[in-house]
């Protein structure tokens, strides 16, 4: 299987606090995209990384991307309550076929 | 970017029935695929819906089961056979414009649940 894995599995931090979370993948990619998905619903996309950057920001979003250890980081800074979601990374190697992480859950408390 | 809407956005139905999704683009669009999403689960890839030809199913996965169509650029439908308890997911439709480089927008979700 190429999906990839997650960690942590599940994060709870409070209002104002960062929030890291981090993605393995293991085949070779062209690009990694991070979602987000709210209550079981569809999903939001957040950020492309594609595989010759290794570094990317949008908003108070900011993803790395390591593709020596096949890896990314995504940093919300100064969460809301409304960040509250489960946050998916996603990898891209042929035609777009997507291969989703196992997830992260993200509780921000108010 | 695209809008993407599914139908229905739920069901409920009895084992050994069969459920048509439909998924409807606003624009059109390169690719079109199909994922399952098991509760507290992560997506997995079903298929990839070809436009005017048989759709790729990933491993795992199989025709007879997952019959897909693709008749034009914007829709696409998935059927799930014969259902069990199992098939119990949310299945999601998602699109995309260019192979490799872009960014894939994911309809709303069609919650099954299947008794």
């Amino acid at each position: 299987s190429q999906q990839g894995e997650e960690d942590p599995q599940a994060l709870s931090i409070q209002e104002g606090e960062n929030a890291t979370m981090n993605c393995s993948y293991k085949t070779s990619i062209n690009n990694l995209q991070w979602y987000r998905q709210n209550s079981g619903r569809g999903l939001v996309h957040l950020i492309l990384i594609r595989s010759n950057e290794r570094e990317k920001h949008s908003g108070r979003l900011r993803v790395t991307l390591d593709t020596s250890k096949k890896s990314s980081s995504l940093l919300i800074t100064a969460s809301r309550a409304a960040d509250t979601a489960s946050y998916f990374c996603a990898t891209a190697r042929d035609f777009n076929k997507f291969y989703f992480g196992s997830g992260t859950k993200l509780n921000v408390k108010p | 970017s695209a809008v993407i809407s599914q139908k229905p956005s739920r069901d409920i139905c009895q084992r050994g029935t069969s459920l048509t999704i439909q998924c409807q683009v606003d624009s059109q669009v390169t690719m079109m695929f199909w994922y399952r999403q098991q509760p507290g689960q992560s997506l997995t890839l079903i298929a990839t819906a070809n436009q005017g030809s048989e759709a790729t199913y990933e491993s795992g996965f199989v025709i007879d089961k997952f019959p897909i169509s693709r008749p034009n650029l914007t829709f696409s439908t998935l059927t799930v056979s014969n259902m069990s308890p199992e098939d119990s997911s949310i299945y999601l439709c998602s699109a995309g414009y260019v192979s490799g480089q872009e960014t894939q927008y994911f309809g709303p979700g069609t919650r099954l649940l299947v008794l």
